[in-house]
């Protein structure tokens, strides 16, 4: 099953607000509401800044939410910081062998 | 804190088997799922497979055929097993956890990753 697809890469100005999308098919975002991203910066491990389409973690800043429409999952990041610039992955669960399915990721760029 | 470290060797020949294990500290096995997920350089992740603290294990489907999860509760660590391995399982292996009593997605505690390279 092909990955979730996101675009390649977005950029903001710090205080700005981006918004990444992460676009599957009926057999994973468009069937269930299991869904979650990922924040990663070079080198580093992903860390989990938004589950179950919406929720944040203990510690995640509230300039991250999330959304979904349909077959479209959203990331919004607000007042761009520095420290945001990294890359971004969706994921959501999938009727199918693959089970969990990631996006290709998005490297947000702070200009 | 709870704390995942991977470990094992870092080049595996083509054909050979590739094997890693996960160690947890700081926290309890019981409640989570408990998972490996692959990045191959410079690429996105990809979900290989977990076990649940009883045992029970999904498996990607793409890779079931040559892939062995299992879990050593008293040690408190987890083992990914890949056979028949190409240059195509070049990639950092994470180990992971779930959040608590959940089978979906959301990972909550990553080891810092190994790179494994596939090559003779």
């Amino acid at each position: 099953q092909s990955a979730l697809t996101q675009p390649a890469s977005v950029s903001g100005s710090p205080g700005q607000s981006i918004t990444i999308s992460c676009t599957g098919t009926s057999s994973d975002l468009g069937a269930y509401n299991y869904v979650s991203w990922y924040q990663q910066h070079p080198g580093g491990a992903p860390q989990l800044i938004i589950y179950d389409v919406n929720k944040r973690p203990s510690g995640i800043s509230d300039r991250f939410s999330g959304s979904k429409s349909g077959r479209t999952a959203s990331l919004t990041v607000s007042g761009l910081q520095p420290e945001d610039e990294a890359d971004y992955f969706c994921c959501s669960y999938a009727r199918s062998g693959t089970y969990w399915l990631f996006g290709g990721g998005t490297k947000l760029t702070v200009l | 804190q709870v704390q995942l470290q991977e470990s094992g060797p870092g080049l595996v020949r083509p054909s050979e088997t590739l094997s890693l294990t996960c160690t947890v500290s700081g926290g309890s096995i019981s409640g989570h799922f408990w998972s490996w997920i692959r990045q191959p350089p410079g690429k996105g992740l990809e979900f290989i497979g977990h076990i649940s603290d009883s045992g029970t294990t999904t498996q990607n489907a793409s890779l079931r055929s040559r892939l062995t999860i299992s879990l050593d509760k008293s040690r408190g660590q987890f083992s990914l097993q890949l056979s028949s391995v190409t240059a195509a399982d070049t990639a950092v292996y994470f180990c992971a956890r779930t959040l608590p009593f959940t089978w979906y997605p959301y990972l909550d505690y990553w080891g810092q990753g190994i790179l494994v390279t596939v090559s003779s």
